[in-house]
């Protein structure tokens, strides 16, 4: 039971490149986040999923597409990358009560 | 969701309990407390999480005043390990509201000291 994973666990972009975080849940939860947290900062929602085929934005969605063509994958992408999405990006699921974190994906923007 | 108030940071000594206080004000009545922890660079993890009444499983204890305007996490023998940012959130159960987000705050940055 690997739980929630990641991939890559880390990237550098340069500016306006495009690119695609992959996370994957092994718990069969319905609902599944993108965060991004920031140096100092707590984590802000980018976008989530309350099921398969279904997405919603958060927070700070501005900048990100998603994907959940899959119940068990969550897809975040990056058409055009720009150096203010320079960050920790973090993926999660969750049942009812308790999210499961992922381990994260730093991402650099140059 | 309502919004929490929580101290910078926090000293306590190893095998010593700490105690975290937390202030929502503005909580309303179907209104959950949850707390997790994020361990240097790590994704967050969920400790505890109640609504009126007191709680408490292998992590921790979850103390809710009677007017639930403020909470304390209490870990009875804080460890090294217990070294973290401790986030308190407030929020609506997924049943209420469809999804189930989380607002993270800045935390209170815990030091458990040797």
């Amino acid at each position: 039971n690997a739980g929630v994973t990641q991939t890559p666990k880390f990237r550098v972009l340069k500016t306006g490149q495009s690119m695609t975080l992959l996370c994957a849940q092994d718990m069969n939860h319905e609902y599944m986040y993108w965060y991004r947290q920031d140096p100092g900062m707590g984590l802000r929602l980018i976008h989530y999923s309350v099921g398969e085929g279904t997405t919603a934005k958060g927070e700070v969605p501005d900048g990100y597409n998603v994907s959940r063509l899959k119940k068990q994958n969550f897809l975040l992408g990056l058409e055009s990358a720009a150096p203010s999405q320079t960050s920790v990006y973090f993926c999660a699921s969750s049942d009812f009560n308790e999210q499961f974190f992922g381990p994260g994906t730093r991402l650099t923007v140059l | 969701d309502a919004k929490t108030t929580q101290p910078t940071s926090m000293d306590c000594a190893e095998g010593r309990a700490a105690n975290l206080p937390c202030n929502h004000s503005t909580i309303s009545g179907n209104e959950y407390v949850y707390w997790y922890r994020q361990i240097h660079s790590q994704g967050p993890q969920y400790i505890i999480h109640g609504l009126k009444n007191n709680e408490t499983n292998e992590m921790a204890s979850l103390i809710i005043t009677e007017d639930r305007k403020s909470s304390t996490l209490i870990l009875p023998h804080a460890t090294l390990r217990d070294t973290a940012v401790y986030y308190c959130i407030v929020r609506f159960r997924p049943m209420e509201t469809g999804a189930n987000n989380l607002f993270f705050g800045t935390g209170t940055r815990l030091t458990v000291i040797p």
